[in-house]
């Protein structure tokens, strides 16, 4: 089945570590996003990425890293510089139009709840 | 700066009610997409459109691009229509992959 995974679902973390959300997509899209959704907040967005080994900062990038060596993958990182971690963060995936400029339904993956001890 | 405004926040109503969540953006729009959060947190998709009316099943989606403004309904509505709705746009300045999401309108059927 078509689809976008993402791992682990609940993920622990001591203050000062980094730690690593996997997502994965096998709907061949070339753009993936990630976000962030605190209670009572609409979603923010982190990072997103285009094309293989491009990506761009959303609103709120500061305190995370990701990579895009393939096109199936982007892996968030959050750092110790991130000051207040825990969230919900979901992973979402599109095609690119044909059209510059042009807008796409996104398919999201189930999400990573991460809290910091 | 554009900005999505949901209203109502929470909605609680009894099953077979006709639903109605409303969105209203600040800037001219590329397109408006509604999505669906369930308790789980697994968002679906389940319209974008950037003129008029769609229909899927008991759920319809309408716009008004003159008066930014969207709304979802719901008819014949059921105990597992409860989920939060999602509504965020796009728009030719901020670039069409970012979309700026509302708040979320938390909508409780009580059978």
């Amino acid at each position: 089945d078509g689809g976008i995974t993402q791992s682990p679902k609940y993920l622990f973390r001591k203050e000062g570590q980094n730690v690593t959300l996997s997502c994965e997509q096998n709907l061949n899209h070339d753009a993936m996003y990630w976000y962030r959704q605190d209670p009572g907040q609409g979603l923010r967005l982190i990072y997103y990425s285009q094309i293989v080994n491009d990506f761009q900062k959303g609103d709120i990038a500061e305190g995370y890293s990701v990579s895009r060596e393939k096109k199936e993958s982007f892996p968030l990182t959050v750092t110790s510089a991130q000051k207040n971690p825990t969230a919900f963060y979901l992973c979402a995936s599109s095609i690119l139009s044909p059209l510059a400029g042009g807008p796409n339904e996104q398919f999201f993956g189930p999400g990573t709840r991460l809290t910091v001890l | 700066k554009n900005e999505v405004e949901q209203s109502p926040q929470n909605l609680t109503a009894q099953e077979g009610e006709f639903i109605t969540i409303n969105c209203s953006y600040s800037v001219g729009i590329s397109a408006l997409h509604w999505l669906q959060q369930h308790p789980g947190g697994g968002i679906v998709s389940l319209f974008m459109l950037s003129s008029g009316k769609k229909k899927h099943g008991r759920l319809i989606a309408t716009i008004n691009i003159q008066e930014k403004h969207s709304s979802l309904h719901i008819t014949a509505s059921h105990p597992r229509d409860s989920a939060v709705y999602i509504c965020a746009s796009t728009n030719p300045i901020q670039g069409a992959q970012k979309l700026v999401f509302g708040q979320g309108t938390r909508l409780t059927i009580n059978p």
